[in-house]
Order: structure tokens, then sequence, then C-alpha cells
């Protein structure tokens, strides 16, 4: 299995960066392609795709929400973050069979 | 506009048989590069994913369950199943299906609103 290694919470300010950062215990790029896709879910709903291979907006998603990243370190970025951001974010990697990361809150100062 | 939705028992006992349904519309799954994918939450923890079903009749299955669970699909009906076997009470969660895109290399792009399931006697 590949685990994906996330840290459990963040606290940010209105206004400021956040950076969720998740990291692998193998290399999930192949072919030019780093196969990291990112999620955010909010109390009581279905987790909604934000980021795929890596740095990809899914549709929908404000530019606020940026991905970068290869090989085993991978982030996510939200820039300047709005109140509704108040979620917690899922990494998922598909380079081998689907694992995803524990997860990090995203709270407010 | 893709939808899918789960349907489910809801409740069940320790030993049963567990038996989802995923319906969906927005796409087919006798499309090339699509996939249905399950995935499950138990309450205040994290995802786990189950099994991946894919257009070609490609089917994945997490090592962890795999002697107990069974994918499939229904073209016709739009819809896409699983079954887990002698269920106990760690079978509880949320159970979700969502569309896998071959072209976004497995990334789950749209999500049923989930499915509660609890196993207790």
């Amino acid at each position: 299995d590949i685990v994906l290694t996330q840290s459990p919470a963040l606290a940010v300010s209105l206004g400021q960066r956040a950076t969720i950062s998740c990291k692998t215990n193998q290399n999930v790029d192949y072919y030019g392609n780093s196969y990291m896709h990112w999620y955010q879910q909010k109390p009581g709903q279905q987790p909604k795709l934000l980021i795929y291979l890596a740095s990809n907006l899914a549709s929908g998603i404000p530019a606020r929400f940026s991905g970068r990243g290869s090989g085993t370190d991978f982030t996510l970025t939200i820039d300047p973050v709005e109140a509704d951001d108040t979620a917690t974010y899922y990494c998922q990697q598909s380079r081998n069979l689907p694992t995803f990361g524990a997860g990090t809150k995203l709270e407010l100062k | 506009q893709v939808t899918l939705k789960e349907s489910g028992p809801g409740i069940l006992q320790p030993s049963q048989t567990l038996s989802l349904t995923c319906t969906f519309s927005g796409f087919s799954l006798s499309t090339y590069g699509m996939g249905v994918g399950w995935i499950r939450q138990p309450s205040g923890k994290g995802l786990e994913w189950l099994a991946n079903i894919w257009w070609d009749d490609d089917k994945y299955y997490n090592p962890s369950l795999k002697n107990r669970l069974t994918i499939s699909k229904d073209t016709s009906n739009n819809q896409a199943f699983l079954k887990i076997t002698n269920v106990d009470t760690a079978d509880t969660a949320t159970y979700y299906c969502a569309r896998l895109l071959n072209s976004g290399h497995g990334v789950m792009d749209a999500w049923g609103q989930g499915a509660s399931v609890t196993v207790s006697s």
C-alpha cells in the first residue's frame, strides 16, 4: 500500500494563506503525471474534488485553491482563506490501488 | 450534469450480507474511460477506498477486504453495485459511490451524497 501522511489540523486567519501537506511513502509519479488528488469535505457532506493530478483545478473550483508537488511531496494551498473553507481536506493517490490520507482539518484562528 | 445516489438497507445484523446500489446519470459505464468506485467513512473518521469497476469490466478491490467484496454493474440501467459479506460492527459507516475518470488517472470527480449503514444486533 502507498501510505499518505497529512498533518491532523491547521489553524489560519481569514485572508491568510493555508498550506496543507501530503507526503507519500512511495513515488506516485508515472510517465510525467503525479497521481495525486485533493478533496474537500464539509461536515455532513460528501467529499468534493478540488485538484487532480497534483496541480489541475477541478471544474468550478475557485482559483484561490492550488496544488503543487511531485514524487512523494505534495501541497494544497488556499490563498486567501475564506470562512467557507473550514473543512477537512484529503489527499488521495491513484498510482496504485487508491489510498487516502487521514485528512487535515482546517480551522480559523 | 453528473449525479450519483447510493441506496442500501440502512441497518443490518452481524454476519449478514450488505448490498449497496449506486444509481447514476450524466455518464455511461459502457463509455470508454468511465468507472465507479466505492468508498466508506465511519462516523468521525477518514475515507477508505473499497472497490472500483471500469467500463471494460475491470475490477479492483481493497486487499484488506478483498475476500468479502464483490463489485458489479448494470450498464443498461446506469447502476453499480457492491456486496460485502459477513458484516460486523466495524462495517458501520457512510458508503459513497463516485465516478472515476481514466483520463484523470483514477480521479474521483463526482460523488454521491452517501448511504448510512449500521450493523447492529
